[in-house]
């Protein structure tokens, strides 16, 4: 079964700071997705970056970038320039290609402070 | 575009009560999933459906069920509510059956007393 780990209950980055969030997965499988999602406390789930595990290029959304290392099975979020409008929970996930099915991590609990 | 909504927003039920919460996804959006979210953890999957029929199922008891409309939207039931049940359900949608990414609503909040 697989399964996605965040070791990092709780972070914090001071505004215009870079942050890195962690996240490692277990899986026997060799195709598949990952996936960072924000929860704000507005509660609604917000897709962050998503890369797919056949693309060696980490993937990359404005100040959101990946380091996607499949050997190690270690998906981290880098967030640059943070702003206050990051603070957030901040989930990774997994999907099998032939699902629908998310599996979460726990989250990490980001605060920007000014 | 309206997003995926979600009602109610927050529900209070007694133990042992019956409870029905409701998703409209996103317009063109055939598959809709639920999740489970209880406080401190991530979210756990309960169903997918598409295009009205059960496409997965996580591990939850036969107290919680769910369909899917002719419209695409959803309902899920949960039977004999315990107090284990108090959690934020979260909806997300779809374009396809197997895709890229979701979108998801901003959650029913139920707590069971």
């Amino acid at each position: 079964a697989q399964t996605v780990t965040q070791s990092q209950p709780e972070m914090s980055v001071q505004e215009a700071e870079t942050v890195t969030l962690s996240c490692t997965y277990d899986t026997s499988e060799n195709n598949y997705y990952l996936f960072w999602y924000k929860q704000p406390p507005s509660r609604q789930m917000i897709l962050v970056i998503r890369q797919e595990a056949y693309k060696q290029q980490n993937a990359t959304e404005n100040r959101f970038s990946v380091n996607f290392q499949k050997a190690a099975k270690s998906f981290s979020l880098k967030i640059s320039d943070s702003q206050l409008g990051d603070t957030a929970m901040y989930f990774c996930a997994f999907r099998r290609p032939v699902t629908d099915k998310l599996i979460f991590g726990t989250g990490t609990r980001l605060q920007v402070f000014p | 575009d309206a997003g995926v909504t979600q009602s109610p927003t927050h529900l209070i039920k007694t133990r042992g009560q019956h409870v029905t919460l409701r998703c409209s996804p996103i317009s063109g959006h055939k598959s809709v999933s639920w999740y489970q979210q209880v406080l401190g953890q991530g979210p756990q999957f309960i169903f997918q459906y598409y295009e009205k029929e059960e496409r997965g199922r996580g591990n939850f008891p036969d107290r919680f069920s769910a369909r899917q409309f002719p419209n695409y939207s959803s309902e899920l039931n949960v039977n004999a509510l315990l107090l284990g049940d108090s959690a934020l359900y979260l909806c997300a949608s779809s374009s396809v059956g197997y895709t890229f990414g979701y979108t998801f609503g901003s959650g029913t909040r139920l707590t069971v007393v």
